[in-house]
């Protein structure tokens, strides 16, 4: 078992520019998740899928925030355009749907907005 | 709204001495999870422990163990024979029984000095 992959692990970036971070959940896991981790708000629920259907979107910060899950092994997190507010770790969990299992967390992809 | 507490930004123990971090929590359901949740300085999420709001029986890990309150909605991580290693920051996370939302308390920084 790998884990949860996340990519890039780092990530600088001037404003204005496209950001995308990309997840690989665990093989079985059905629901997916994207954390936001600032020193301010600590950590924030994005958005969560469940069978690649996004179920809860409210944490999404505005538009230029979006996600995708287009199969069961593979999500992304775009950020267009970026701005230095967006500067964060963003984490990437990946459990067994039905609210029983813990979220298993990727490593996180540290994201710098300059 | 579920909200979790957590009011101890920081903590320090003395290596082998037994700590307890507090977490508290706010909720009208009957039925759901509790987890604690460990982030060393790498920033990777370790579960460190869960409890089912049914089960009376503390959870226990190992020198981990939690002393669980529902009445009080009150959730603390008792940890025994601390360890160097255990230095980290502590988060507590509620999530609703049978969906997939954690939320998160915005954590406790464990110092451990030999």
């Amino acid at each position: 078992d790998a884990g949860v992959i996340q990519s890039p692990r780092h990530e600088v970036t001037e404003m204005g520019q496209e950001v995308t971070l990309r997840c690989k959940p665990i093989s079985g896991h059905n629901s997916l998740f994207w954390y936001r981790q600032t020193m301010m708000r600590g950590l924030e629920l994005l958005i969560y899928f469940n069978n690649n259907v996004p179920i809860d979107d409210s944490g999404m910060p505005e538009d230029r925030f979006s996600a995708k899950m287009p199969n069961a092994s593979f999500s992304t997190l775009k950020i267009q355009p970026s701005e230095p507010r967006d500067s964060a770790v963003y984490f990437c969990a990946s459990a067994l749907g039905g609210g029983r299992s813990p979220l298993h967390f990727g490593n996180g992809t540290r994201l710098t907005v300059t | 709204a579920q909200t979790v507490t957590q009011s101890q930004p920081e903590m320090s123990v003395q290596e082998a001495e037994t700590v307890t971090l507090s977490c508290t929590y706010d909720t009208s359901e009957s039925d759901y999870y509790l987890f604690w949740y460990k982030q060393p300085p790498s920033r990777q999420m370790i579960l460190v422990i869960r409890q089912e709001a049914y089960k009376q029986q503390n959870a226990t890990e190992n020198r981990f163990s939690v002393n669980f309150q529902k009445a009080a909605k009150s959730f603390s991580l008792k940890i025994s024979d601390s360890q160097l290693g255990d230095a980290a920051m502590y988060f507590c996370a509620y999530r609703i029984y049978n969906t997939d939302k954690l939320i998160f308390g915005t954590g406790t920084r464990l110092q451990v000095f030999p």
